[in-house]
């Protein structure tokens, strides 16, 4: 069984450009989620959809971030326009229902990205 | 803000040693859940384990093992006879969307 994808595995770009960030769910997993961490932080949530719903997005850090899940498959993350601090690792994680924060997530291997 | 605690930010042990990475949360839940992962040098990260908030008997899996204390409120992660392989970044986490700790680099040396 193929695990979560993530695309790209890394991306450097400029400031004020933008991103957009992949990822793939393991099948039939209805909750996906994205996590970042910046440089000497820890892991921090983002946000959590259920299928195409975004249940919580209660960690995005501003409005330049924007999650989509449409049709309740793939997810993007897309940063816009992209600023310093938004410099890190960005992972996604899926999980099985019910999805309440308990059960075991599995994560992909992240997106490195650079802002310079 | 409730948070998961990793005090040991760097540990060096020989291989063969056995090393214990510590874990510390805080909660205001009854229920919830702990886990850890490991991110060795390939970047993702790996599920370990995951206990609930009601069962604190200790687990072996292998070489590790978890000794759950919830009155120290504590989570510690044991590797026996420690491995080259074992070198990587572990992190700690308690539900809910998964809380972290800063992680513990833990690097085995043959």
């Amino acid at each position: 069984e193929a695990g979560v994808t993530q695309f790209p595995s890394h991306s450097v770009i400029e400031k004020g450009q933008t991103v957009t960030l992949r990822c793939d769910p393991i099948s039939g997993h209805d909750n996906l989620y994205w996590y970042r961490r910046v440089m000497g932080k820890e892991i921090k949530f983002l946000l959590h959809f259920v299928k195409e719903s975004k249940q919580d997005e209660s960690g995005m850090p501003n409005n330049r971030f924007l999650a989509e899940r449409t049709g309740g498959t793939y997810s993007t993350l897309k940063v816009q326009p992209a600023e310093l601090e938004d410099s890190g690792v960005y992972f996604c994680a899926s999980s099985q229902l019910p999805g309440q924060g308990e059960e075991t997530q599995y994560f992909g291997p992240g997106t490195r990205l650079l802002v310079l | 803000a409730q948070k998961v605690t990793q005090a040991q930010t760097e540990i060096s042990v020989v291989e063969k040693e056995d090393v214990t990475l510590d874990c510390v949360y805080e909660t205001r839940d009854t229920t919830y859940y702990l886990f850890w992962y490991k991110q060795p040098p390939s970047g993702e990260l790996v599920f370990l384990i995951r206990r609930n908030s009601f069962d604190e008997q200790n687990e072996i899996s292998g070489r590790y093992s978890w000794n759950f204390q919830k009155s120290t409120s504590s989570f510690n992660f044991t590797i026996t006879a420690s491995q080259v392989v074992d070198s990587a970044v572990y992190f700690c986490a308690r539900s809910n969307m998964l809380t972290f700790g800063g992680g513990t680099r833990l690097m085995v040396k043959p």
